[in-house]
């Protein structure tokens, strides 16, 4: 069993960048990738990528250009940034463990933090 | 991308009763599909990956089912708790994508 706790910003500023940061509170981090998912109020979900605990990363192609997912092994925390943000980024931000049913693909999101609400507004 | 076509959107039903949904995928995905759980304010909650395989802890009330491009998530008597929104998500390719959701509420 996996428990993730998720930290950051409630509001960030158009152009801004968003960060968030999730911590393995149960769980170890080694040999799991890591994902970051999204949901608009009102909407459905959206993967926005993943890191495996080596550092290797995957990123939705939409918004590759904008993301930067990190981890860091000996605080067992994995990180999210996305730059230049829009009303249109406003959602509530999900960690999750993740699994691979076959080598580094077929991602299917086991445990799942609490999630944050991220507002972007001036 | 896949795109994944879920139906209906939404459904009333009553405690007890048996009900299906069903996903849709726009390409074969082999057994490719994992099925969520989500309830208002909550995270998403794994119930069925790999079609049919249901994680530890999963009530056996709820199957899965499928291959290829059809498949169907199946609670044979519906409890109180059950009452929700149900997701798909294909695990085929990168990016991985999800269904727009079927809301399940009381009858």
């Amino acid at each position: 069993q996996v428990q993730l706790l998720q930290s950051g910003p409630g509001l960030v500023k158009p152009s801004e960048t968003l960060s968030l940061t999730c911590t393995i509170s149960v769980g170890p981090i080694s040999a799991y990738w890591w994902s970051w998912i999204r949901q608009p109020p009102g909407k459905g979900l959206e993967w926005i990528g993943s890191i495996y605990y080596s550092g290797t990363t995957k990123y939705n192609p939409s918004l590759k250009s904008r993301v930067i997912i990190s981890v860091d092994k000996s605080e067992k925390e994995f990180s999210l940034k996305l730059s230049s943000v829009i009303a249109a980024d406003t959602a509530v931000y999900y960690c999750a463990s993740t699994s691979s049913y076959y080598d580094s693909g077929g991602f299917y999101f086991d445990f799942w933090g609490p999630g944050a609400l991220v507002t972007v507004s001036s | 991308d896949i795109q994944l076509t879920q139906s209906p959107s939404f459904l009333s039903a009553s405690v007890g009763d048996r009900l299906t949904i069903t996903c849709r995928a726009s390409q074969v995905i082999s057994n490719y599909l994992a099925w969520y759980q989500q309830k208002p304010g909550k995270a998403p909650k794994l119930l069925i990956y790999a079609a049919s395989i249901l994680p530890s802890g999963v009530p056996s009330r709820f199957s899965g089912s499928g291959s290829g491009t059809d498949f169907t998530l199946t609670i044979s008597s519906l409890q109180p708790e059950d009452f929700a929104t149900y997701y798909c998500q294909e695990l085929n390719s990168s990016p991985p994508t999800f269904g727009r959701g079927t809301r399940l509420e009381i009858k």
